[in-house]
């Protein structure tokens, strides 16, 4: 597509449901990003995608937060057992390679509240 | 691994008015420096990047960004900003070793008639 697409673009869940947010990256690029952006805080990072492989999972804050890749295109970050402090904005961002110095390109956002 | 400060969480200035935004980073042998925007509403988009050679870099929208090695500074100026121009900016910094972007907290700016 002609930029980073992510679905939905707002959901209010219930404390404890599970979500699954969905991320569409430019047609292309292998690697992928996600980024949580709370109030104060700044983007926080997350997990990175090179092709369907994920070299870090370290940024994830607690086991309930996964995310895969598939066909080296979509990915999707699951939060399961959601909890209030999960609200925030989930970006995902995309780039040709992993390789520093790249410019990546977000897509617009994921909203979630935790109710 | 590479950590970014962001000195001012809001920054207000009138119309017309030069602005600075001061972002410092973690020292590192080599770093590559970015300042993304994200205006109301939208997404984050590119300003400018700072790889190597020349320590000035000019971006979109007449902002520029000096590198400035000894102070581990990559701050934002543009000298007469506009109504449009009020928007969250954030300062990036990787290494070069092929690892994500490093966000720092983001500045608010915001331009007042």
């Amino acid at each position: 597509g002609a930029g980073v697409s992510q679905s939905p673009s707002n959901k209010v869940t219930e404390k404890g449901k599970d979500v699954e947010l969905r991320c569409d990256p430019i047609s292309g690029h292998t690697a992928l990003y996600w980024y949580r952006q709370s109030l104060g805080q700044g983007l926080e990072f997350l997990i990175y995608f090179q092709g369907n492989s994920a070299p870090d999972k370290s940024g994830l804050p607690s086991d309930r937060f996964s995310a895969e890749r598939t066909g080296g295109s979509v990915s999707t970050l699951t939060i399961q057992r959601t909890q209030q402090e999960d609200s925030a904005v989930y970006l995902c961002a995309s780039s040709p390679l992993i390789l520093s110095g790249n410019t990546i390109y977000f897509g617009e956002g994921s909203w979630l509240t935790v109710v | 691994a590479q950590s970014v400060t962001q000195l001012d969480s809001q920054v207000p200035v009138f119309e017309e008015a030069p602005v600075e935004l001061r972002c410092n980073y973690s020292s590192s042998v080599s770093v590559y420096l970015f300042w993304y925007v994200q205006y109301p509403n939208q997404g984050l988009q590119l300003l400018l990047k700072y790889l190597s050679g020349s320590t000035l870099v000019k971006g979109i929208n007449g902002f520029e960004a000096e590198f400035n090695k000894s102070q581990t500074s990559f701050h934002l100026r543009k000298p007469s900003v506009h109504i449009s121009d009020t928007a969250e900016y954030f300062c990036a910094v990787s290494d070069s070793g092929n690892t994500p972007l490093v966000f720092g907290k983001g500045t608010r700016l915001s331009v007042i008639a």
